[in-house]
């Protein structure tokens, strides 16, 4: 069963706006991933935060993660045509967990040119 | 980054034929191969996790006799799916781990095989 929940399911703006999708979970995590899903593509890994980490950068993406809420949320600034892709999170139990992933429904973003 | 690849990228067959989906680490050598199924416009769902030279670990309500897996070395591992019916028309998806990479924890997706089942 999948352990996190995406919001929105779906999510269309306009090139330039900023895209923020969130990510909520059940159980405790070692950390937390963000992946990116063209359209019958493999995933790209975006960025991975720790447990113990609140926030995170790359580029223009940025990713906060909140332990006690058991939710992470992952900004697109400044959005282009290009990032028009599904967005998983997933977290990771951990070695004790095997280090096994368990994905979000995902969020499919639309950037309008 | 360390790349992984996957074989054929897309298959059509007929129902009651076998498939086999090869999953490569081209760069570097994966402990670890996880297989994925999505369906469309749905999520991942791990279907089992592969240890190199052990048996797999398959996740509940995945057959075990229905899609054979087989982690024979470090770089390779193999997703078998038998007797395949129209149902098992898919996305699959493996990715691998490796031990000795610095990015511990993450895993490395491979591109996707589209099944097609007729």
């Amino acid at each position: 069963s999948q352990q996190g929940e995406e919001d929105p399911q779906a999510l269309s703006i306009q090139e330039g706006e900023n895209a923020t999708m969130n990510c909520s979970y059940k159980t405790s995590i070692n950390n937390l991933q963000w992946y990116r899903q063209n359209s019958g593509r493999g995933l790209v890994h975006l960025i991975l935060i720790r447990s113990n980490e609140r926030e995170k950068h790359s580029g223009r993406l940025r990713v906060t993660l909140d332990t006690s809420k058991k939710s992470s949320s992952l900004l697109i600034t400044a959005s282009r045509a290009a990032d028009t892709a599904s967005y998983f999170c997933a977290t990771c139990g951990g070695y004790n967990a095997g280090n096994m992933l368990t994905f979000g429904g995902g969020t499919r973003l639309m950037v309008k040119p | 980054g360390a790349v992984v690849s996957q074989h054929p990228s897309r298959v059509i067959c007929k129902s009651g034929t076998s498939v086999k989906i090869e999953c490569r680490s081209l760069d570097f050598q994966a402990t670890t191969m996880f297989w994925y199924r999505q369906f469309p416009k749905q999520s991942l769902m791990l279907m089992a996790t592969s240890n190199e030279g052990s048996k797999a670990t398959y996740e509940q309500g995945v057959e075990k006799d229905k899609f054979l897996i087989n982690h024979a070395s470090l770089t390779l591992s193999t997703l078998t799916v038998t007797s395949a019916h129209p149902e098992d028309s898919s996305f699959y998806i493996c990715s691998a781990r490796s031990g000795r990479l610095v990015s511990y924890n993450e895993q490395f997706f491979g591109p996707g095989t589209r099944l097609t089942v007729l």
